[in-house]
């Protein structure tokens, strides 16, 4: 299958620093790019959903100015946690999905713990 | 709204044995369902689907039937290897490219 790359794995910050995470797709090209937040023993909660180009729609209750994304090309997009506060310690995981119909598989990125001190 | 509700873990098995995984979920109509499985420092993997009632996905000797009588999409498999060992998420088709999780559920096969 696809493979989608994150970096960093792991990322220890202070509070009130910002942190970028970066989502590529290896050898694919991902037109719509997800991101999603999962804390401990709880589901993957989709956080926007970017398409190369245009803004991120965000879900209800995300933070849009505090949660950056930016999907610059067809194969990379990132997000910035902006004044980070140790309660956006999470583990922060992207997808990526090939063409335009909605049935089109998402290839996840092995995601990225984040912990703000 | 719609939601996916998967057994806790971690479940703990011995090489060969029996497994399942238990799924419900709650929605309007009847969305597309998956599992996902989730290795060791590697990412989601679509593991198998279904969907519409009653069609079953198979992969990797795991099964799972889509069952809208009882909202079920449980995760089986009949022999499990030390492989197998990872975590296991149940997820529904929500619509305008949203993907619903379950909590994931781990499991641990020994020798």
């Amino acid at each position: 299958g696809a493979v989608v790359s994150q970096h960093p794995s792991r990322v220890i910050c202070k509070s009130g620093t910002s942190v970028k995470i970066e989502c590529r797709s290896l050898d694919f090209q991902a037109t719509t790019m997800f991101w999603y937040r999962q804390f401990p023993k709880q589901s993957l909660m989709l956080m926007a959903t970017s398409n190369e180009g245009s803004k991120a729609t965000y879900e209800q209750g995300v933070e849009k100015d505090k949660f950056l994304i930016n999907h610059a090309s067809l194969t990379l997009s990132t997000l910035t946690v902006t004044s980070a506060h140790p309660e956006d310690s999470s583990f922060y995981i992207c997808s990526a999905r090939a063409g335009e119909g909605r049935y089109n598989e998402q290839f996840f990125g092995p995601g990225t713990r984040l912990t703000v001190l | 709204g719609d939601s996916v509700t998967q057994m806790e873990g971690p479940v703990t098995l011995s090489e060969e044995a029996f497994l399942t995984i238990n799924c419900t979920y709650t929605a309007t109509g009847y969305p597309s369902l998956f599992w996902y499985v989730q290795y060791p420092g590697e990412g989601l993997q679509l593991l198998l689907k279904a969907t519409k009632a009653d069609d079953k996905g198979s992969n990797k000797g795991f099964e799972a039937t889509y069952r809208k009588e009882t909202t079920s999409f449980h995760l089986e498999k009949g022999s499990v290897q030390v492989s197998d060992s990872a975590v296991y998420f149940c997820a529904l088709d929500g619509g305008y490219n949203k993907l619903i999780f379950g909590a994931g559920t781990r499991l641990a096969v020994h020798p």
